[in-house]
């Protein structure tokens, strides 16, 4: 079975650019919840999703945005991009929203220049 | 805010040699999971503990999960290069989804 994937796997982008980073979770997964991981740190929890509802939020600002289709398959939209947002943004999914085991993604790497 | 610090940051140690990660908070948790991540890869699952005074074992790694469920240790008996990574703990604060990660112990093992 194919694990989580996303896409793409690099992105260079420029100051106030807008940026959709994807994710596909296992078969089966309705969950899907997307984490920021800044150089040297550990992941740090954006949103959860699932059946297509949020479920969670962390403390991000209002350019970050989600959502999730009925495929279970996920968008995370960043816009006005910063320098600060240069992180290996990681996805990951699990059979439903509470106390599962996750399952991440290889990430996607955002170098904002 | 529930926190989980982990302690080392960074390890360096000869094959062979055996070594302990803890992870610490001041709230409880329900669960604490391992993660190890290798670079440019996401974070792969190695354990979940959840009763209080639990231990794993996952061949040459031994997990404890605290009695009180606040803290959790990561103990590598003779250490391989193969280990070499950056070693994560989380938990999820009272029953969401979410999960809390530590910053980090990043492991290099020299042969």
């Amino acid at each position: 079975d194919a694990g989580v994937t996303q896409s793409p796997t690099h992105l260079i982008k420029t100051r106030g650019q807008q940026v959709t980073l994807r994710c596909s979770p296992i078969s089966g997964h309705k969950s899907v919840s997307w984490y920021q991981q800044v150089l040297g740190q550990g992941p740090q929890f954006i949103f959860q999703y699932y059946e297509k509802e949020e479920r969670g939020r962390g403390n991000f600002p209002d350019r970050f945005s989600a959502r999730q289709f009925p495929n279970y398959s996920s968008e995370l939209n960043v816009n006005a991009l910063l320098l600060g947002d240069s992180a290996l943004y990681l996805c990951a999914s699990s059979r439903v929203a509470s106390n599962q085991p996750q399952h991440f993604g290889d990430g996607t790497r955002l170098s904002i220049l | 805010t529930q926190l989980l610090e982990q302690s080392p940051q960074f390890l360096s140690i000869q094959e062979g040699e055996n070594l302990t990660v803890y992870c610490n908070s001041s709230s409880v948790f329900s669960s604490l999971q391992w993660y190890r991540q290798e670079p440019g890869e996401g974070p792969v699952l190695l354990v979940t503990v959840v009763t209080g005074g639990e231990v794993k074992k996952l061949k040459r790694l031994t997990f404890q999960f605290g009695d009180a469920r606040k803290d959790s240790s990561l103990h590598i008996t003779a250490a391989q290069p193969g280990d070499t990574g950056l070693y994560l703990c989380a938990g999820p604060p009272s029953n969401t989804g979410k999960l809390i990660f530590g910053q980090g112990t990043t492991l290099q093992v020299k042969p």
